[in-house]
Order: C-alpha cells, then structure tokens, then sequence
C-alpha cells in the first residue's frame, strides 16, 4: 500500500528557502506509475498545485510560482523534494506531496488522479 | 489558463437530501476531471476521476457527470460523514497542469 510522508522545516523567514521531502513507501518512486506532486493549502483558503516531477525528471509548474520553485528526486532513498526560494507571509500553508496515477488508456486518452496523499506539513513563513 | 469556477462557494442541506455541486471550466476539457473531499484537518481524497468514475472504495451516493466544461457531483441521501468541502480539479497533458475549483464546502442544517 502506497503512503506518503512530507517532511521539513516548519518555519522559515522571509526571503530564504522553503524546502520540503516526500518519503514515499510501498512502491518505488521511479516505478513510473506515479507522477509525484506538491499542493499547498493557505489557512482558510483552497488547493493550490505547486508542481509535479515524474519518475524520469521532468518537471512540471504552476506558472504563477515557477519562477521560485524547484523540485527533484532522490531514488536511493525513494523521496522526493521541493524548494521554494524569496518565500514571504504569503506563502504560509499547508503543504501535501501526492502520488497522482496518470498515463495513457487504450483509447490513448491521458488520464491522471492524486489518489494518495501525505498527511501534510504546516510551514509558516515568518521573522 | 485554465480557470474552474465552483458553485455554490458553501451549501447548508439535511440528512437525506440530494446535493449537486458544479464545476465550470473556462475552456473545453473534455472529460479531464476529478473530484475530491477534504474533510476539516485532513488531506483531500479522491472521490470521482474522469468526469463520471467512482474511485474505489467510494460510497455509491457519490456520482459525477460532465463532459467539455461543465460537470457536477452530486451526492444522494446526504450523510452525516459528508460534511467536507468539495473539490474539482482538472488536468492537461500538453504540457501536465493543474487547476483546483475554489471548493464548496457542504454543511448540515
């Protein structure tokens, strides 16, 4: 059974770097079933998608914050992390890693579902 | 971009009844749609992927309908354990990228 675990620091000042993990157990990161994604939810507030990297590398970001992200993957310890540089107050949130299932049916038709999720990780930005 | 706007933001129903939620996209997405539910405090979970599939697992008072921009979910003989908000998300491959709804969050009278 896939499980998720979101890892790292819980405060961060403004202007440094955000940088989570994601242990994942029960299957391999570079199984290629998955693509490994990261949510962030503000207090109060919906789901936003911060990016996804595949199992091969390549990465994918939500274009209003790829200038400050970066994600990757480590498949010795089958973990997968993110960084997000000059964070400020607004950027205080939840934040879940996810394994969304997606590839393509016989009909060729893309298909993709966060179907697991971490338990997620509070991380406040603040002086 | 792709923009999905959810309605309504917040319902308030009684046991039993039958609640429907939509989801409008700004631009055709065929069948590319996925529900969730976040219960207070907790990671959402998938409840409907592909406009109309049943995840498994799923009570079957979870059912969703839809295709090219708008979609709904509805939910018969709302239960207690149903208070959560209500997400949609859609996907696109070329290249992958995501956009959550703004959530309905659904309340018993």
């Amino acid at each position: 059974q896939l499980q998720l675990q979101e890892s790292g620091s819980g405060l961060v000042k403004p202007s440094q770097t955000l940088s989570l993990t994601c242990t994942v157990s029960g299957d391999s990161i570079g199984s290629g079933t998955y693509s490994w994604s990261w949510i962030r939810q503000p207090p109060g507030k919906g789901l936003e998608w911060i990016g996804d990297i595949y199992h091969s590398g390549s990465t994918y970001y939500n274009p209003s914050l790829k200038s400050r992200v970066n994600t990757s993957i480590d498949r010795s310890k089958n973990q997968f992390s993110l960084k997000l540089n000059s964070v400020t107050a607004a950027d205080t949130a939840v934040y879940y890693c996810a394994g969304a299932r997606h590839g393509y049916n016989q009909r060729r038709n893309y298909y993709y579902a966060m179907d697991v999720w971490g338990q997620g990780i509070t991380v406040t930005v603040s002086s | 971009d792709i923009q999905m706007t959810q309605s309504p933001s917040s319902l308030s129903a009684s046991v039993g009844d039958r609640v429907t939620i939509t989801c409008q996209a700004s631009q055709v997405i065929s069948k590319s749609l996925n529900w969730y539910q976040q219960k207070p405090g907790k990671a959402p979970k998938l409840l409907i992927y592909d406009a109309s599939n049943l995840e498994t697992g799923v009570p079957s008072r979870f059912s969703g309908s839809g295709s090219g921009t708008d979609f709904t979910l509805t939910i018969n003989s709302l239960q207690p354990e149903d208070i959560a908000t209500y997400y949609c998300q859609q996907y696109d491959n070329l290249p992958l990228t995501i956009t959550f709804g703004g959530g309905t969050k659904v309340e018993i009278e």
